[in-house]
């Protein structure tokens, strides 16, 4: 079945530098994409979603790139500020109307002032 | 806005109680999950529900039960609960079973002494 690898695993970035999380996918037919933010003590809230035939998207400081010859999904944020400090969690699944969603092991994120 | 609403935010209970958790979801929304999230931040699939029927049962022990009313509730039950257990719970919801973004709840978070 899918398995999804994310890294690192927890990234600390001073305010203002932009911090990229990387996550690696093992099946080609992947075909929707998802990158959620879990702040503490709360559940997880979508950022963004691609489709397999979207290869990069922005938004508000936020870009998504999808490489799908080397099955990677990045999410890149510029700019991070200390609101963006959290855990964020990348999420695949495949075409079918039954697919499974496949979370990476999530990234703890730090902006430091 | 919260429109995935979990009781209780927390419970602590002792080795081999009953404990059950509660999630209503006000968007509508035809399907219903649980999720694990471990002291790591991994997140696992339990349950999930469509119009009150039963989709996926992942490999969970028998103690574990989900409960489902009508399409906007979707509960859990732990007969027996034991230390690894603890964890928080997060249900979610998707306008449909495939492929939708997830709505999730803030969690319930069990501690078992």
């Amino acid at each position: 079945g899918e398995q999804v690898e994310q890294r690192p695993p927890h990234l600390s970035v001073p305010e203002g530098d932009s911090a990229v999380i990387i996550c690696t996918y093992t099946d080609s037919a992947t075909a929707y994409f998802y990158w959620y933010k879990q702040e503490p003590g709360a559940g997880l809230q979508l950022l963004m979603s691609v489709f397999s035939n979207v290869d990069r998207k922005e938004e508000q400081g936020l870009t998504v790139l999808l490489n799908k010859k080397d099955k990677q999904l990045s999410l890149n944020l510029t700019a991070a500020h200390p609101g963006d400090s959290a855990v964020y969690f990348c999420a695949v699944s495949g075409s079918s109307s039954f697919s499974k969603l496949v979370f990476g092991q999530g990234t703890s994120l730090s902006v430091v002032p | 806005e919260t429109a995935v609403f979990q009781t209780p935010n927390y419970h602590v209970t002792q080795v081999g109680n009953e404990v059950s958790f509660n999630c209503k979801q006000t968007l509508g929304h035809d399907t219903m999950y649980w999720y694990k999230q471990d002291s790591k931040k991994l997140l696992k699939i339990m349950f999930s529900y469509n119009n009150k029927q039963l989709i996926v049962n992942e490999t969970v022990p028998r103690r574990f039960s989900p409960q489902s009313s009508d399409k906007a509730h979707l509960n859990l039950r732990i007969k027996s609960v034991e230390p690894e257990d603890s964890a928080v719970y997060l249900c979610a919801s998707s306008r449909t079973i495939s492929n939708e973004r997830l709505f999730f709840g803030h969690g319930t978070k069990l501690s078992v002494l």
